[in-house]
């Protein structure tokens, strides 16, 4: 049973430091979502790949968010600095078709 | 670009009932509305999905109904059980693969 993958899962830091969260998709999907999940906001969508180019990052913050996808296996997120209203859990998500698999999340915790 | 509204917020209903989420969307070119359930601390997971070429989509308790001409569509989860407790999210799609959500619902089944 194929699932996606996210690492960690858990992250506390602290103000001002650097986070990166990576996504491992399921294998011969090749689009990949990343969505932040909020009580006060829902689900959004940060940004999205198709064959490992970015299709669409309108809902990141450019000035401290960062996505990337450099191969096929591994998508990352990163925030640099990182600021308390960035806590959320950090979902990515991966296509077959049109069904959206979603990975387990990564919970982060800034202080 | 797409907005999907999604009612009611909180829905309780004794075992046995029937629950029903209506979401409405307002871009008339979408034409893929997927349902996620949620358990609380776990990844949103596909339940039922419904194209805009069908009317109607049963899978044992739940059913989807689309209602293109009102652009709206509706959960029904009929025999409630306990273990249907979670959060239930509506999305729709009107760029391949890419979802806009609703802001959910949390449903409480009592036994």
């Amino acid at each position: 049973d194929a699932r996606v993958t996210q690492t960690p899962r858990h992250k506390v830091t602290e103000m001002g430091q650097e986070v990166t969260m990576r996504c491992q998709p399921i294998l011969g999907h090749n689009t990949v979502f990343w969505y932040r999940q909020t009580m006060m906001q829902g689900l959004e969508l940060l940004a999205y790949f198709r064959n490992r180019a970015p299709l669409d990052d309108s809902g990141m913050p450019k000035d401290r968010f960062s996505a990337e996808m450099p191969d096929a296996t591994l998508a990352t997120l990163k925030i640099q600095p990182s600021e308390p209203r960035d806590s959320a859990v950090y979902f990515c998500a991966s296509v077959s078709s049109y069904e959206q698999y979603f990975g387990p999340g990564t919970r982060l915790t800034v202080t | 670009g797409e907005n999907v509204e999604q009612h009611p917020s909180t829905l309780s209903v004794q075992e046995g009932d029937s629950a029903v989420i209506k979401c409405t969307y307002s871009d008339s070119a979408s034409n893929y509305f997927p349902w996620y359930k949620q358990e609380l601390g776990k990844r949103p997971q596909l339940i039922i999905d419904i194209r805009s070429n069908v009317g109607e989509k049963k899978d044992q308790r739940i059913a989807v109904t689309l209602n293109k001409t009102a652009k709206h569509f509706s959960l029904h989860i009929t025999e409630t059980q306990p273990e249907d407790s979670a959060v239930y999210f509506c999305a729709a799609s009107n760029v391949f693969q890419k979802l806009v959500f609703g802001t959910g619902t949390r449903l409480l089944v009592s036994p």
